[in-house]
């Protein structure tokens, strides 16, 4: 199936701890993001990558380090977590050329405690 | 802030209503699209509208823009209990392939 896939779906681990998630998508798009869902649904753009290099950076702790080691992986790596970091992450991908319609991943139910 | 916000929070209709939701945004935009969120499940996009155009229809979907008020709006026509799930539109905020999002309107279709 042509998809975008994130692993794992839940991720439950204690404060302090260091987690990654990991994101692939075969639909060949050059571009890939990750997003943060809030509790009150808030989706909130995190990192954009294009061709395996860093387009977009928001305001985000540098707790939070994206690695793309080709353009059809984008993980992330968080470390030092935080109770705040508990949040549903999406991945997504598009084509480097508009429209950029979006396809996101089913998301990765972070729990932090 | 770039994001899109999306009115009115929380809908909730009879099987075979329309469904209206709204969108605003604060700066300048390429395109601004629409995407659904079913409970659980990532975002699907529904339709894509461009800063040039001011209606757009996909099957039961609906998109207009007005640019000069810094406004869209979806509409579903006959709605269907599928169709509830959460509604987000995302506003590229003039940059063509950054886009941001709100909260999302919360459509409740009761059968």
């Amino acid at each position: 199936d042509t998809a975008v896939s994130q692993t794992p779906k839940y991720l439950v681990t204690q404060m302090g701890n260091d987690k990654s998630i990991k994101c692939e998508q075969n639909l060949g798009h050059d571009t890939m993001y990750w997003y943060k869902q809030d509790s009150k649904k808030f989706l909130k753009i995190m990192f954009s990558y294009n061709n395996k290099e860093l387009i977009i950076n928001e305001t985000v702790p540098n707790r939070f380090s994206p690695k793309s080691p080709d353009k059809a992986h984008l993980n992330l790596h968080i470390n030092s977590l935080e109770l705040g970091d508990s949040a549903v992450y999406f991945c997504a991908s598009s084509p480097s050329t508009t429209p950029y319609e979006q396809y996101f991943g089913p998301g990765t139910r972070l729990t932090v405690t | 802030s770039q994001q899109g916000e999306e009115d009115p929070q929380a809908l909730s209709i009879q099987e075979g209503e329309n469904a209206t939701m709204n969108c605003s945004y604060k700066t300048s935009i390429n395109n601004l699209q629409w995407y659904r969120q079913n409970s659980g499940r990532g975002l699907v996009h529904l339709i894509l509208i461009r800063s040039n155009e001011r209606e757009k229809h996909s099957g039961r979907l609906r998109v207009t823009l007005d640019t000069s008020k810094k406004s869209s709006s979806l509409l579903i026509t006959a709605s269907r209990a599928a169709d509830t799930a959460s509604y987000f539109c995302a506003t590229d905020a003039g940059t063509g392939n950054q886009f941001y999002f709100g909260t999302g309107t919360s459509l409740t279709v009761i059968p």
